[in-house]
């Protein structure tokens, strides 16, 4: 039981680039969430998915994609990366009562 | 709009020091209760929940927190620190109904000295 797993670990773009983090969970849950972490913001939300084929914008959407390509998998797409996306990038996942569980993370930069 | 406060951003304490890192939200009800930690490179881990009944909640390694509605707080406390506790600590909440979406506080980084 791996819980939540993310790749890349890092990776590092340069300006216009575009790319796509992957996470996946194992724990049969409904509800997956993607955030960034920036130094003295704490996490923000970019898009969740309550359940499989559906997705919602969450706090700071906009240069993002996302696809629910499954109950396990939620992937987070940069169609044209920007230095403002450097950021440590968090999947999460939940089932019920609104208890997440994170993965790693993924530490990107964008020059 | 909702939001969750933690007003210390930092914070140093000796080993063996007791320790109560503080929270604040706004919301217009009561919502779920959070605090994660995320050590260095790693990602956040769940500390204690709150989301009914006994307002004085315990978590893993020794933590507690209590939720006071008359303040608007969730404060998080640990009677004896370990230099292991050095981490960043994070307050999260959820409205109820809200979809399962948590705010997070920015933080409060905390140093254990020895």
């Amino acid at each position: 039981n791996a819980g939540v797993t993310q790749t890349p670990k890092f990776q590092v773009l340069k300006t216009g680039q575009s790319m796509t983090l992957q996470c996946a969970q194992d724990m049969n849950h409904n509800s997956m969430y993607w955030y960034r972490q920036d130094p003295g913001m704490g996490l923000r939300l970019i898009y969740y998915s309550a359940s499989e084929g559906t997705t919602d914008k969450g706090e700071v959407p906009n240069g993002y994609n996302v696809s629910r390509l499954n109950k396990r998998e939620f992937s987070l797409r940069l169609e044209s990366a920007a230095p403002s996306q450097t950021s440590v990038y968090f999947c999460a996942s939940s089932l019920d009562h609104y208890e997440q569980y994170f993965g790693p993370g993924t530490r990107l930069t964008v020059t | 709009a909702q939001s969750v406060t933690q007003p210390d951003i930092h914070i140093t304490v000796s080993e063996g020091a007791s320790l109560e890192l503080r929270c604040n939200y706004s919301y217009g009800a009561t919502p779920y209760l959070f605090w994660y930690v995320q050590s260095p490179g790693q990602g956040l881990q769940l500390l204690l929940k709150y989301f009914s009944g006994d307002t004085l909640v315990q978590g893993i390694k020794g933590f507690e927190a209590e939720f006071k509605r008359s303040q608007s707080s969730f404060n998080l406390r640990k009677p004896s620190v370990h230099w292991s506790d050095a981490a960043e600590y994070f307050c999260a909440v959820s409205l109820t109904g809200g979809g399962n979406k948590l705010t997070f506080g920015t933080g409060t980084q905390l140093k254990v000295e020895l």
